[in-house]
């Protein structure tokens, strides 16, 4: 069981877009539909902003997207601001129940 | 509203044994499966264990299958996680989370576990 790979970090100004790639495989990221992001501001519990790949729970701006094309799951953050300034990390379901986690994304905004 | 509260961390020293506890409310053991995640200092997420709604069947990370058990009492709604032989590399903050939608919604503020020597 490897952890998901996902760049260090990101960078981008307010207003702009950045997106947090999460790579993984076919038997995890690749072979369901299951995989969350995960926002974690310091010092408090992870947030999750994105599940089942691209659904946002309530409350979650609408700035927040994801996506997946093979094996790479995606975050995509438009129209960024400073309160998005946190480490953003994916999840995704590796069958027979087991999960994995990213690394994490450390995202700045300039 | 849907709580999960964390306890029973603390330090110890390599080999020995510690019990987290995770107190629920808002929901139901019957109906959510619920994970444990750690996170070491400085470190990213690492998922743990994961029991499912039935309470019948747990499931661990492989490299800590044998080490940690994991167990609820539905009559307390809490759930447990029995961790021995502890290693200095399972030094972290242990967090509750409730499973939703195959993974976890709402998280507990975690419980620090440190292992030292």
């Amino acid at each position: 069981q490897s952890a998901l790979t996902q760049p260090r970090s990101v960078s981008g100004s307010p207003g702009q877009s950045v997106t947090i790639s999460c790579t993984g495989t076919s038997s995890d990221v690749g072979g369901y539909n299951f995989v969350s992001w995960y926002q974690q501001q310091p010092g408090k519990a992870p947030k999750r902003m994105i599940y089942e790949v691209t659904k946002r729970p309530s409350g979650v701006p609408d700035r927040f997207s994801g996506s997946k094309s093979g094996n790479t799951a995606s975050l995509t953050i438009s129209g960024l601001q400073a309160e998005d300034e946190a480490d953003y990390s994916c999840y995704s379901y590796a069958g027979s129940y087991t999960w994995l986690f990213g690394a994490g994304t450390k995202l700045t905004v300039l | 509203q849907v709580q999960l509260v964390e306890s029973g961390g603390g330090v110890v020293q390599p080999g020995e044994s510690l019990r987290l506890s995770c107190a629920v409310s808002g929901f139901t053991f019957v109906t959510s499966g619920v994970h444990w995640v750690r996170q070491a200092p400085g470190k990213g997420l690492e998922w743990v264990a994961f029991i499912r709604s039935d309470g019948g069947n747990k499931y661990y990370a492989d490299s800590l299958r044998g080490r940690f058990t994991m167990s609820r009492d539905d009559s307390k709604n809490t759930l447990y996680l029995q961790m021995n032989s502890l290693r200095p590399e399972d030094t972290a903050l242990y967090y509750c989370t409730r499973d939703s939608n195959w993974g976890p919604d709402y998280w507990g503020q975690g419980t620090l576990v440190t292992v030292s020597s």
